[in-house]
């Protein structure tokens, strides 16, 4: 099983529609999450960090954590032919330096 | 304009050379890392230096060779290595909280060309 996984997509979604990108995790010790966007040639960038369950909202993304089904997600509104990249999905165990990444899933916003 | 710096950005070498990977980081942080990124593959931790100390070493062949000498600096020492080790090497750097383990800021990352 992998520690972080993740759908590779691609995802195809029309503009101004809720992408909706989701990952899985396999430690329960993992205590950060994290969600960062790659264009393509280009190093990842940090979107979205979340430490507690429930929502957290940042303009349009939104990232969802349950801890309890290992579930993380991120939600995108009004989606932008801009936000076509890939978006990797991150996890931090608790008490180390490790981050562990997903394959990342490959989102489409068709205009 | 990122806060942690990557030289250079392309690098094209043959297996008996020697090169090195440069990286800088401007935040303050106090940990760093390097990460291989190649295609189809999850990022892949190489090494963390938190306060100039190793702190993690992911099996990585003694081909690649990492140095901290302070906060800010981290390299990557590259000999002999192989057309397998072709990938993008990302330096990223974050701020060890007592809670927990920060945000991870990466560089734009060296594009490595084995041939």
């Amino acid at each position: 099983q992998k520690e972080v996984e993740q759908n590779s997509g691609p995802l195809s979604v029309p503009e101004g529609a809720i992408a909706s990108l989701n990952c899985t995790y396999s430690d329960r010790g993992s205590q950060s999450f994290f969600w960062y966007r790659q264009y393509s040639g280009k190093s990842p960038e940090l979107i979205m960090s979340i430490y507690s369950n429930g929502d957290k909202e940042d303009g349009r993304f939104t990232a969802q954590l349950n801890k309890a089904s290992q579930y993380v997600s991120l939600l995108i509104r009004d989606s932008q032919p801009s936000d076509s990249a890939t978006y990797l999905c991150a996890v931090n165990k608790r008490g180390t330096y490790k981050y562990i990444f997903g394959t990342g899933t490959r989102l489409k916003v068709l205009a | 304009e990122t806060g942690v710096t990557q030289t250079p950005r392309h690098l094209v070498m043959g297996m008996t050379n020697k090169k090195s990977l440069k990286c800088e980081q401007h935040l303050g942080h106090n940990a760093m890392y390097w990460y291989k990124q190649s295609a189809k593959k999850p990022l892949e931790l190489m090494f963390v230096y938190s306060l100039e100390e190793r702190v993690e070493n992911n099996s990585v062949p003694s081909r690649f060779s990492p140095e901290c000498p302070n906060s800010s600096h981290l390299f990557l020492h590259l000999h002999t290595l192989q057309p397998e080790d072709s990938a993008l090497y990302l330096c990223a750097s974050s701020q060890a909280l007592r809670s927990h383990t920060g945000e991870l800021f990466f560089g734009e990352g060296s594009r490595l060309t084995v041939l």
